[in-house]
């Protein structure tokens, strides 16, 4: 198994250019999530979803939106780039929401200039 | 407040014990505490839960106090690959709730 993996790695966008994330995993989990780790800090939730066609805000929503059209994929779009989303940003998923393990990809390192 | 609070940093020997502590005097009754580790360049990695008794697994102990206000991470025998950010965190809200990450505790191992 792959587990979670995240696509792309790496990139460069100019402010008000667009973009999406995309995150795969094959453990048939229902929960996924997109998180956002500034230098030094801990990660901080984005957007998550508790199971297909369903997304939900979480502590730093604004700027971003999410799809989950099939259970294996989750997307982080981004809009309308601006410089203070310049981050890491990781995917996890989980069996269930609050009491079991998350899994996470490997992040995408997003820089906008 | 939601996060737990931890030591910025700590050091170790390699192969001794290391005792991560962790406050949380806010926590309610059903609200796990998680504990992930995150080395460098890597999304965080799962390294045990707990509700309200000790658990042991095969990369570490979790040591709750009675009165769940703090808890403990024991690793038994560091090692040069448990250099790491260890964040210890509570989901807030339960069954259904997320995972509040704070900034965690830096531990650095010597050989």
């Amino acid at each position: 198994n792959a587990g979670v993996t995240q696509t792309p790695k790496f990139r460069v966008l100019k402010t008000g250019q667009s973009m999406t994330l995309l995150c795969a995993q094959d453990m048939n989990h229902e929960y996924m999530y997109w998180y956002r780790q500034d230098p030094g800090m801990g990660l901080r939730l984005i957007h998550y979803s508790v199971g297909e066609g369903t997304t939900a805000k979480g502590e730093v929503p604004d700027g971003y939106n999410v799809s989950r059209l099939k259970k294996q994929n989750f997307l982080l779009g981004l809009e309308s780039a601006a410089p203070s989303q310049t981050s890491v940003y990781f995917c996890a998923s989980s069996t269930t929401r609050g009491y079991s393990e998350q899994f996470f990809g490997p992040g995408t390192r997003l820089t906008v200039l | 407040d939601a996060k737990t609070t931890q030591p910025n940093s700590m050091e170790s020997n390699e192969e001794e014990p290391v005792h991560l502590p962790c406050n949380h005097s806010t926590i309610s009754g059903t609200d796990y505490i998680h504990w992930y580790r995150q080395l460098p360049s890597q999304g965080p990695e799962y390294v045990i839960h707990g509700l309200t008794s000790n658990v042991n697994n095969r990369m570490a102990s979790l040591a709750i106090a009675e009165d769940r206000k703090s808890s403990t991470l024991i690793l038994h025998r560091a090692t040069l690959r448990d250099a790491a950010v260890y964040y210890c965190i509570r989901n807030y809200g339960g069954s259904q709730g997320n995972l509040i990450f704070g900034k965690g505790t830096k531990l650095s191992v010597k050989p």
